[in-house]
């Protein structure tokens, strides 16, 4: 267990709406990190917080965001789906801002499998 | 620009042959590279990372900056080695870190 909590599990939902997913990072961690996972374009990077703050974006759609509360979870929000939306999405966490450098280590959670239909 | 390539999305070998799962990566500062394991669609997990040097479960990888590769290697594949490896560069981009993971390679070995 790396100690990153995410939920729901699964989810599936309709074409146009909206969804929340939420992610619980490792106690102590001030990083969070969202990914997608789809078949067709493998695991790519969505956007990072540290303490509250978005810190780096990468491919992550308008349509889609997130956000880090005080308490340190995180949500994504993901908005007028689209059946291309159908994924797994991941949350990790890591202590620092910098996720690799001194020892710092990003850990998963186990993901959040989202189906549009 | 940042850029992790797995150019093999499966490699199929027999239990007790070598396996070698390819990286390359394209970047312009100083790279840090890990490799990270997926089985059956649970979390990743963060297998390798070049600083350390180490060899977990039998693998190993050395940085190859001339050829700018982190090539996974095994001498002896078990069965449970089967799962989703993926390689990932640590980027630093306008002052942030980010990991960029190549499309991954599935390993299938067979007994």
């Amino acid at each position: 267990d790396s100690g990153v909590t995410q939920t729901p599990k699964h989810l599936i939902t309709a074409t146009g709406q909206r969804v929340t997913l939420r992610c619980s990072p490792r106690s102590g961690d001030l990083s969070v990190y969202w990914y997608q996972q789809s078949l067709d374009q493998g695991l790519q990077f969505l956007i990072q917080y540290y303490n509250g703050e978005e810190r780096a974006k990468g491919n992550i759609l308008e349509r889609f965001s997130a956000q880090q509360f005080p308490d340190l979870h995180s949500e994504l929000n993901l908005s007028s789906l689209e059946l291309g939306d159908s994924a797994l999405y991941f949350c990790a966490s890591s202590e620092a801002g910098t996720p690799i450098s001194s020892g710092n280590t990003i850990y998963f959670g186990e993901g959040s499998w989202l189906t549009v239909v | 620009a940042q850029r992790v390539t797995q150019p093999e999305k499966l490699l199929s070998v027999f239990k007790g042959a070598p396996v070698e799962l390819k990286c390359n990566y394209s970047y312009s500062g100083s790279p840090e590279l890990f490799w990270y394991v997926q089985y059956s669609r649970q979390r990743l997990q963060l297998l390798l990372r070049h600083i350390s040097r180490e060899s977990i479960k039998g693998f190993t990888a050395d940085l190859n900056k001339g050829e700018t590769s982190f090539h996974l290697k095994k001498p002896f594949a078990q069965e449970e080695d089967s799962a989703m490896y993926y390689c990932a560069l640590n980027a630093v981009s306008t002052g942030f870190q980010k990991l960029v993971f190549g499309t991954g390679t599935r390993l299938l070995v067979s007994p």
